[in-house]
């Protein structure tokens, strides 16, 4: 889809609180789901991923959350820190190849 | 050693022109993609290549050719250049699993 009319969703969180950031996907079909985060200036970054046969993974205090009902992702974040500012998106790979689509991102901003 | 690495990381031109971006990549991926980040950090893919074979172009102007000398390298040519054009653009790698991105091209067109 195109971005034109889409705005960047923000979230605001106090240092030491807990981080929801969600993700609605479009393909039923696909098979496996990233989570990114990208600092200004610089290139996304794997955080977290979880295949389709799984409703949840969890990381270094990262914990993904997968419902294929609704077409739903989440990230949670426990402790968020100043270093977690960042835009967050989510990334489906269709399961008909090696194609990675984003979601539209959304910036998180921690208060220290 | 940076796993991809992309070349300019700034690009400053003029509509009409034509620009080249480089990208490198040292993971033994077979996979490379060109992706587009407008300025409300919405990220498109452009193109998909596996071994060096084109397997996504996603509705990009023919104006844009890429090009893949090998598997671990993946270069984006634009002709004539428009100020729509203006963008940053990711070069990514992967192997089935995890994208692994550049740090990206900020092309502004003036």
């Amino acid at each position: 889809g195109e971005s034109v009319g889409l705005h960047l969703p923000t979230l605001s969180v106090q240092e030491g609180d807990n981080s929801i950031i969600n993700c609605a996907y479009s393909n039923s079909a696909s098979d496996y789901f990233i989570w990114y985060k990208q600092e200004s200036g610089k290139g996304p970054q794997f955080i977290i991923d979880i295949r389709s046969n799984m409703d949840k993974r969890q990381g270094q205090r990262v914990t993904v959350l997968l419902n294929k009902t609704v077409k739903h992702l989440s990230l949670q974040i426990a402790a968020t820190q100043p270093g977690d500012s960042a835009v967050y998106f989510c990334a489906e790979r269709s399961n008909t190849g090696n194609q990675f689509y984003f979601g539209t991102g959304t910036s998180l901003t921690v208060i220290p | 050693d940076t796993a991809v690495s992309q070349t300019p990381k700034y690009l400053v031109t003029q509509m009409g022109n034509d620009k080249s971006i480089k990208c490198e990549q040292n993971l033994g991926h077979d996979t490379m993609y060109w992706y587009k980040q407008d300025s409300k950090k919405f990220l498109k893919i452009m193109f998909s290549y596996n071994n060096k074979e084109l397997i996504i172009n996603e509705t990009v102007p023919n104006r844009f050719s890429p090009k893949s000398p090998d598997k671990a390298h993946l270069n984006l040519h634009i002709n004539s250049l428009e100020l729509g054009d203006s963008a940053v653009y990711f070069c990514a790698s992967s192997q089935h699993q995890r994208l692994f991105f550049g740090s990206g091209t900020q092309l502004s067109v003036l």
